[in-house]
């Protein structure tokens, strides 16, 4: 069965710090996975994706993330956080099998000035 | 620019009553989506349209019916509401922008009293 797990639901982080919002998964076959981004009272935004290549991704307004197949991760991350990078989260997986995406549950990220 | 177009923005309905969730895409993809975003229970997928004239339930499908009208346009209908419905709904589409992703609409903010 495909699932993705994100085991916080609440992130803080001061601002000017590094930050990390973590996801796991798992899935039959190749995992592409994808971070998304979600503003308050907004829809879900695309920030980056990983389908193959090279385990460290970036993506929009400086985030990056990074594959890992062993401990079947895919941690987001940013060097320096912002208060503007205040929103909810989603990791989600599709196999290179199949159509359909499986969300996590979304995790709350406070930066704090 | 092109992307996934939901209309209403916002509906309160009283119990019993039914609705309409209209969605369009012009990204001309085959696949689309419903999601329902609860708190604590990330995006759940209540049906899906893998193409024109084709339609699966997903993960929360109970309660709810859909029309593949055309490639462009999948809509979601509530014959009797219930207050458990009470929801955010996005309808989602891939679209190459977004990495083969989603390109999430919106949302509809439905209240059932």
């Amino acid at each position: 069965a495909q699932s993705v797990a994100q085991p916080e639901d609440q992130v803080n982080v001061a601002e000017g710090n590094p930050l990390t919002v973590k996801c796991t998964y798992s899935v039959s076959g190749n995992p592409y996975l994808f971070w998304y981004v979600q503003y308050p009272n907004r829809g879900l935004q695309f920030l980056l994706k990983y389908i193959t290549g090279d385990n460290l991704v970036k993506g929009s307004y400086g985030f990056e993330a990074e594959f890992n197949k062993s401990q079947t991760s895919f941690h987001l991350k940013k060097p320096s956080a912002l208060v503007s990078d205040s929103a909810l989260y989603f990791c989600a997986v599709r196999s290179n099998t199949g159509n359909q995406f499986y969300f996590g549950t979304g995790t709350s990220l406070t930066v704090i000035p | 620019n092109a992307g996934v177009t939901q209309t209403p923005k916002f509906q309160v309905l009283k119990t019993g009553q039914s609705m309409t969730l209209q969605c369009a895409q012009d990204m001309n993809h085959n696949s689309m989506y419903w999601y329902r975003q609860d708190p604590g229970m990330g995006l759940r997928l209540i049906y899906y349209s893998a193409s024109e004239g084709t339609t699966d339930k997903g993960e929360v499908p109970n309660g709810y019916n859909v029309s593949r009208l055309n490639k462009r346009e999948f809509s979601l209908r509530l014959e009797s509401a219930a207050p458990s419905q009470t929801s955010v709904y996005f309808c989602a589409s891939p679209s190459p922008w977004a990495g083969y992703g989603y390109t999430f609409g919106s949302g509809t903010r439905l209240t059932v009293v």
